[in-house]
């Protein structure tokens, strides 16, 4: 498998303030990395898929500018929620890509953002 | 592109009672279909999983078939019990080499005591 942390767990902030989501591999270089948002009783929606060394590649209708996206590192992965609103409260969660016997994404347990 | 669909939604079982969710693909090509379990406030994890080139795979009580000609898969889970209570999503592969998964919508399931 794979350990991947999140952090925040959780976090509240203000309308208009900018928030910053890390994931992190705990036990291999993953170059590639996803970032999903999951609302209540939802399936997950792909947002971006971020790699190592390079511009993320964003999903159509994801604004580039409000989710910012750094993959400085080969266990590192930031997303920036940038002048958040209430409407981009959510469950954002991250997943590492393990490439091997199986093509297997490893997921994160998660960031829950509320924006008041 | 590829899409999943996911059936039922919402399933009751009695505690010890099989559970099935069934799980249908569009892209013939697809080639690797995970299952993923996701309790509530938490990230999903990976129960179990199978390659295209694979029928069955079997883990304990759990277990996925896949027919590759009805492009399908279920996920079969016996003896259920109450920790098994959870939602879980089916997902596909894409074949565009992006390494991304298309996920069904998800079936709520309980076990009943």
């Amino acid at each position: 498998g794979a350990v991947v942390s999140q952090h925040p767990s959780r976090v509240i902030c203000k309308s208009g303030t900018s928030v910053k989501i890390e994931c992190r591999s705990l036990d291999f270089q993953a170059t590639t990395m996803f970032w999903y948002r999951q609302f209540p009783k939802q399936s997950l929606m792909l947002m971006a898929t971020s790699n190592e060394g390079s511009k993320a590649t964003y999903e159509q209708g994801v604004e580039k500018d409000k989710f910012l996206i750094n993959h400085a590192s080969l266990t590192l992965s930031t997303l920036t929620v940038t002048s958040a609103h209430p409407e981009d409260s959510s469950f954002y969660i991250c997943s590492l890509y393990r490439q091997g016997l199986t093509d297997t994404q490893y997921f994160g347990p998660g960031t829950r953002l509320t924006v008041l | 592109g590829e899409n999943v669909e996911q059936h039922p939604s919402t399933l009751s079982v009695q505690e010890g009672d099989s559970a099935v969710i069934k799980c249908t693909y569009s892209d013939s090509a697809s080639n690797y279909f995970p299952w993923y379990k996701q309790e509530l406030g938490k990230g999903p994890q990976l129960i179990i999983d199978i390659r295209s080139n694979v029928g069955e795979k079997k883990d304990q009580r759990i277990a996925v078939t896949l027919n590759k000609t009805a492009k399908h898969f279920s996920l079969h889970i016996t003896e259920t019990q109450p920790e098994d209570s959870a939602v879980y999503f089916c997902a596909a592969s894409e074949t565009s080499g992006t390494y991304k998964y298309i996920f069904g919508t998800g079936t709520r399931l309980k076990v009943l005591a």
